[in-house]
């Protein structure tokens, strides 16, 4: 089983509004990520966990704010945000960060 | 710098036709490469990936790739497309820093029936 569960499918939320996505695994990876990414282009990286603890930010702006509770589950809580962050939000986990990463099937979002 | 060229923006084939997508990577070391597919508004699923050994690999839904070290190159082929193909195919490379993909910028495959 490969599979990675993203909720919500689709998200709508004002430029004020506090929302969260929610990520979740149940394959025993111990890394996973945060990926951005816009129509017609590939996935831009944005966050990496790795044993819970962030590993890489790639400088992402603070109005996105990553969260790893356990091994299982990643949230990114967004707050703030401004009509360009609108996208497809994709998780992906990998037995570790070397590892093959498997992708959930993302959040659409869009700031109004 | 690392980087992998998909030289093909769009591809059209009909179904029942052989397809091949072309990938290319720059990278000293030896690669860790991935085939991913994308159906709209779809996460990327896992086709295929090479790491080492045997240089003809096998993947799911009847796709394999190449690996040509002399020629940096990691091409997809099918030999009949179905039109549930239809998708975008992203090449990838596995970075140096441990968590890092390197995308190329994906082929977009439309199938006439």
């Amino acid at each position: 089983d490969t599979e990675v569960t993203q909720t919500p499918k689709h998200l709508v939320m004002g430029m004020t509004n506090k929302k969260s996505l929610k990520c979740e695994q149940h394959m025993g990876h111990r890394a996973m990520y945060w990926y951005k990414q816009k129509a017609k282009k590939p996935p831009e990286l944005m966050f990496v966990y790795s044993y819970e603890k962030l590993s890489i930010n790639e400088s992402v702006p603070s109005r996105f704010s990553p969260e790893c509770p356990n091994s299982s589950l990643l949230n990114l809580h967004l707050h703030a945000l401004q009509p360009e962050d609108s996208a497809l939000y994709l998780c992906a986990s990998s037995q570790s960060s070397q590892e093959t990463q498997y992708f959930g099937p993302g959040t659409r979002l869009l700031v109004l | 710098a690392q980087s992998v060229t998909q030289p093909d923006i769009h591809i059209t084939v009909s179904e029942g036709a052989s397809l091949e997508l072309r990938c290319n990577y720059s990278y000293g070391a030896t690669p860790y490469l991935f085939w991913y597919v994308q159906s709209p508004g779809q996460g990327l699923q896992l086709l295929l990936k090479y790491f080492s050994g045997d240089t003809l690999v096998q993947g799911i839904k009847g796709f394999e790739a190449e690996f040509k070290r002399s020629q940096s190159s990691f091409n997809l082929r099918k030999p009949s497309v179905h039109w549930s193909d239809a998708a975008e195919y992203f090449c990838v490379n596995r970075g140096s820093t441990l968590g890092r993909l390197y995308f190329g910028r994906g082929t977009q495959l439309t199938v006439w029936p």
